[in-house]
């Protein structure tokens, strides 16, 4: 069963920074294209980066480009987001998502954690 | 980048009615259409990939057609385990577009 486990959410002042992880298990991590997908609270969803199954590859919305980098350790089956020079617009939950292979589309999510940036 | 505009934001509907969203995009993108479901507090549901291609495990009642810059979701017959926030997605060359969303709501 494939599994996504986000942490490292919590409260940051602007300008902090924070590094989510997501831990995943039941599938072949490498082979997959992973991502970060937010939603602010009571918003809509917005995708915010992606990275290739090998990490040689990275994505990035134009909202984070500049403060936010992805990672990815294929040896400890775990995605990062490094958050820096955080602003309040970036308080939302943040997903991690396993983009299919073929499909392309996000077809296991985890189940998201908080993040708040507020003074 | 391609923008997706979803319509209507809000839709009130009863059981069994048959209920339909439309989603259009700034630009081409194919068939590479996604629609996913999202109830409170939970992460999203992926119910249908490019554009018309069902999920494994989701009920043939949902359905989505369309192709090039505007697209489809139905609901033939709408069931209490539906109301919730369904939202398309397009994909292209490695980035990603969430349309707004459009609450089901019960009537």
């Amino acid at each position: 069963e494939v599994q996504l486990l986000e942490s490292g959410g919590g409260l940051e002042q602007p300008g902090g920074s924070l590094r989510l992880s997501c831990a995943a298990s039941g599938f072949t991590f490498s082979s997959n294209v992973m991502n970060w997908v937010r939603q602010a609270p009571g918003k809509g969803l917005e995708w915010v980066s992606g990275i290739s199954g090998s990490g040689v590859s990275t994505y990035y919305a134009d909202s984070v480009k500049g403060r936010f980098t992805i990672s990815r350790d294929n040896s400890k089956n775990t995605l990062y987001l490094q958050m820096n020079s955080l602003r309040a617009e970036d308080t939302a939950v943040y997903y991690c998502a396993r983009a299919a292979i073929i499909k392309g589309v996000f077809d296991h999510w985890g189940q998201g954690t908080l993040v708040t940036v507020s003074s | 980048d391609i923008q997706m505009t979803q319509s209507p934001s809000t839709l009130s509907a009863s059981v069994g009615d048959r209920v339909t969203i439309t989603c259009r995009a700034s630009q081409s993108i194919n068939n590479w259409l996604a629609w996913y479901q999202q109830k409170p507090g939970k992460a999203p549901k992926l119910l249908i990939y490019k554009a018309s291609s069902l999920e494994s495990g989701v009920p043939s009642r949902f359905s989505g057609s369309g192709s090039g810059t505007e697209f489809n979701f139905t609901i033939s017959s709408l069931q209490p385990d539906d109301f919730a926030t369904y939202y398309c997605q397009q994909y292209n060359s490695y980035s990603w577009t969430f349309g707004q969303g459009t609450k089901v709501e019960i009537k």
